[in-house]
């Protein structure tokens, strides 16, 4: 059975920092592309971050460009968010997805919340 | 980048037939992907590629595709399908993914 468990988020304040984890398991991690998608509190979804399968091809979305990096550890079977100068507006359920052949998220986690306040 | 831009709300009677439309002008170039979500739940894939259906998706579920509207047609409404409706695709260089809005789908 395909699992994605995230961890990670909690409170934390204005411009501090925060690393992600979620944690894959039932499939070959190694194979799949990931991303990370957010969804503010009583938001819609917002597409965040994806890496390849072998992190040799990574994008941003222009929201977090140059604060958050995204990474895996294919030997953990591990995929990370490390968000530093976190804003108010990051303050979301942060999703971990695989992506399908076919192009679509077909696998999340249940999400892991993150709240920026001071 | 680029928006796609879904009604609010769509409201249906049990057994009615729900549609819910995504319009966006890249819609004819790329393919479209809708996903459900339930409050307090993670989204799932319902459809992808314009009208294909995962395993394990009811057949009520469909999804077509027309100029720069796609339109997710859920036949025969059930009680259980009450839920939030997101479409998404990538842009056309597939360097990021946009979703709409999101359209609630009320079942009365």
């Amino acid at each position: 059975e395909v699992q994605l468990v995230e961890s990670g988020g909690g409170l934390v304040q204005p411009g501090g920092s925060l690393r992600l984890s979620c944690a894959a398991s039932g499939f070959t991690f190694s194979s799949y592309s990931m991303n990370w998608v957010r969804q503010a509190p009583g938001k819609g979804l917002e597409w965040v971050s994806y890496i390849s399968s072998s992190s040799s091809t990574i994008y941003y979305a222009d929201s977090v460009k140059g604060r958050f990096t995204i990474s895996r550890d294919n030997a953990k079977n591990s995929l990370n968010l490390q968000m530093n100068s976190l804003r108010a507006e990051d303050t979301a359920v942060y999703y971990c997805a695989r992506v399908q052949e076919n192009g679509g998220f077909d696998y999340w986690g249940q999400g892991t919340l993150v709240t920026v306040s001071s | 980048s680029y928006e796609l831009t879904q009604p609010p709300s769509v409201s249906v009677s049990p057994g009615q037939t729900a549609r819910i439309t995504c319009s966006g002008d890249a819609l004819p170039k790329q393919y479209a992907y809708w996903y459900q979500q339930k409050p307090g739940q993670a989204p799932v894939l319902v459809i992808y590629k314009d009208s294909e259906r995962p395993s394990g998706i009811p057949e009520r579920f469909s999804g077509s595709s027309s100029g720069t509207t796609v339109t997710l047609t859920i036949s025969g409404v059930q009680a259980d399908d009450e839920a939030d409706y997101y479409c998404q695709l990538a842009d056309s260089s597939g360097t990021s993914w946009v979703f709409g809005g999101g359209t609630k789908l009320t079942v009365l």
